[in-house]
């Protein structure tokens, strides 16, 4: 069983970037997909992207295409989000997961919480 | 995008008794080539990331207790508690992994 480990919580100003890793142990990332969802306080789950990293297809949601970016680095089996210019209500829990090559999320980080703030 | 839906907003219901939850997509999630419906059921609880109950609409994931059931076709989905306990208190999401961008449904909070 693969496990997900994720960097720590950040508070980023507003119109800086974040980057959120995801590290992962006991299997590979390579034939998976790897997708970001977030929760914001209050609110709902959102996907914002993913990758397949053996196949380099990605997806985006098209409220974050141009602000986010999603990579997955095979030689510490470790993937990425990169948000940039960030806003207030980008305040929200971030998790990855690790999901089938139909893009089945399976296996979830513990989250990493993101703060922006001035 | 297909745009996900789901009744109620939230239900408060008694230990032991049942727990039903529709979810709707904007569009067909059934895969006709393979007959797979790309629709799954999140378990969310406060403080835990989300745990997956049920895929390709009806199918139980490993270790989720039996209560838990799906079923549907096309756009119009349901997750049955069968006899609600006090651990399933959480919010439900349904989830269409059919076409990306991929979508949640908002959510149906079940409380006792």
């Amino acid at each position: 069983q693969v496990q997900l480990v994720q960097s720590g919580a950040e508070v980023k100003n507003p119109g800086s970037s974040v980057t959120v890793s995801c590290k992962a142990s006991g299997d590979s990332l390579r034939m998976y997909s790897i997708v970001w969802v977030r929760q914001a306080p209050g609110q709902g789950l959102e996907w914002m992207g993913g990758i397949i990293p053996i196949f380099g297809t990605s997806h985006y949601a098209k409220k974050f295409q141009g602000r986010v970016t999603v990579t997955a680095d095979e030689s510490t089996n470790t993937a990425y989000m990169e948000v940039n210019r960030l806003r207030f209500d980008d305040t929200a829990m971030y998790y990855c997961a690790r999901g089938t090559l139909n893009w089945l999320p399976d296996n979830w980080g513990q989250g990493t919480l993101v703060t922006v703030s001035s | 995008d297909i745009v996900m839906t789901q009744s109620p907003d939230s239900l408060a219901v008694s230990l032991g008794d049942r727990a039903t939850i529709s979810c709707k997509s904007s569009q067909s999630l059934l895969q006709s080539s393979n007959n797979k419906i790309f629709l799954a059921w999140y378990q969310k609880k406060t403080g835990q990331p989300p745990k997956l109950l049920i895929y390709w609409a009806s199918t139980r994931e490993s270790g989720v207790p039996d209560r838990f059931s799906g079923s549907g076709s096309g756009t119009d989905f349901t997750l049955t508690i069968s006899s609600l306990q006090a651990e399933d208190v959480a919010v439900y999401y349904c989830h269409q992994y059919y076409n990306g961008p991929f979508t949640f449904g908002p959510g149906t909070r079940v409380d006792i």
